[in-house]
């Protein structure tokens, strides 16, 4: 599998700032998500990040608010804008199509995620 | 979109013993993937299985993609095992990648 890193892994933020979140592979993949754990819930998808175009984002999600950058295929941020209480979650990316060996073609990863949690 | 949903909500057991969770889907499916999160948040992949059935070591996983269940299996639990366990799919047709989660089975092991 991939080796996919977090940045930050943790950040304790005003309400009415922005929080960039980074997240970074280990080899060049496909598809790059980005999801929302709020707490005690699932998981729920915020959007796909695109490699050179505007993200596909979710019902319920927005640009101006989670604004998303994939300047190549091994990077990708979410900047969490205009940050409320409501907002603190766990922020996790996700990939999928990295080959080689026997990982399955389909098979998405999780990365470490970013725990958020808004004063 | 597609419906998922995991049973039971909540598992207590006692190490040693056996335990099944359940995922039902609404739709045709293109991925099935089963997660255990740890307590720090990670999100560990147990088991690509869109159908048919696969093990590892005491855990195994079965889907029946056309009565659109799949149930995963844990043999001899210990402590370790706890966690949260998510069943997420990827609709048929052109979902390109989305999973959809179901609300977790919370596991607790006891010594």
């Amino acid at each position: 599998s991939a080796v996919i890193s977090q940045k930050p892994s943790r950040d304790i933020c005003q309400r009415g700032t922005s929080l960039t979140i980074q997240c970074q592979v280990d080899s060049q993949v496909t598809m790059m998500f980005w999801y929302r754990q709020q707490p005690g819930q699932s998981l729920t998808l915020i959007a796909t990040a695109n490699q050179g175009s505007e993200a596909t984002y979710e019902s319920g999600f927005v640009i101006d608010k989670f604004p998303i950058s994939r300047p190549n295929l091994t990077f990708s941020t979410l900047t969490v804008s205009n940050m409320s209480p409501e907002d603190s979650s766990i922020y996790l990316c996700s990939v999928e199509g990295f080959g080689g060996g026997t990982t399955t073609y389909n098979e998405q990863f999780f990365g470490p995620g970013t725990r958020l949690t808004v004063l | 979109g597609i419906q998922v949903e995991q049973s039971p909500p909540d598992l207590i057991l006692q190490e040693g013993a056996n335990s099944t969770l359940r995922c039902n889907f609404s739709d045709s499916v293109n991925n099935l993937q089963w997660f255990h999160q740890n307590p720090w948040g990670q999100l560990i992949n147990l088991f690509y299985i869109p159908s048919g059935t696969k093990q590892n070591g005491r855990l195994s996983a079965t889907t029946v993609a056309t009565e659109r269940y799949s149930l995963l299996y844990i043999s001899s639990s210990q402590t370790t095992d706890s966690g949260v366990y998510f069943c997420a799919v990827e609709a048929g047709g052109t979902s390109y990648g989305k999973l959809t989660f179901g609300q977790g089975t919370i596991l607790t092991v006891h010594p």
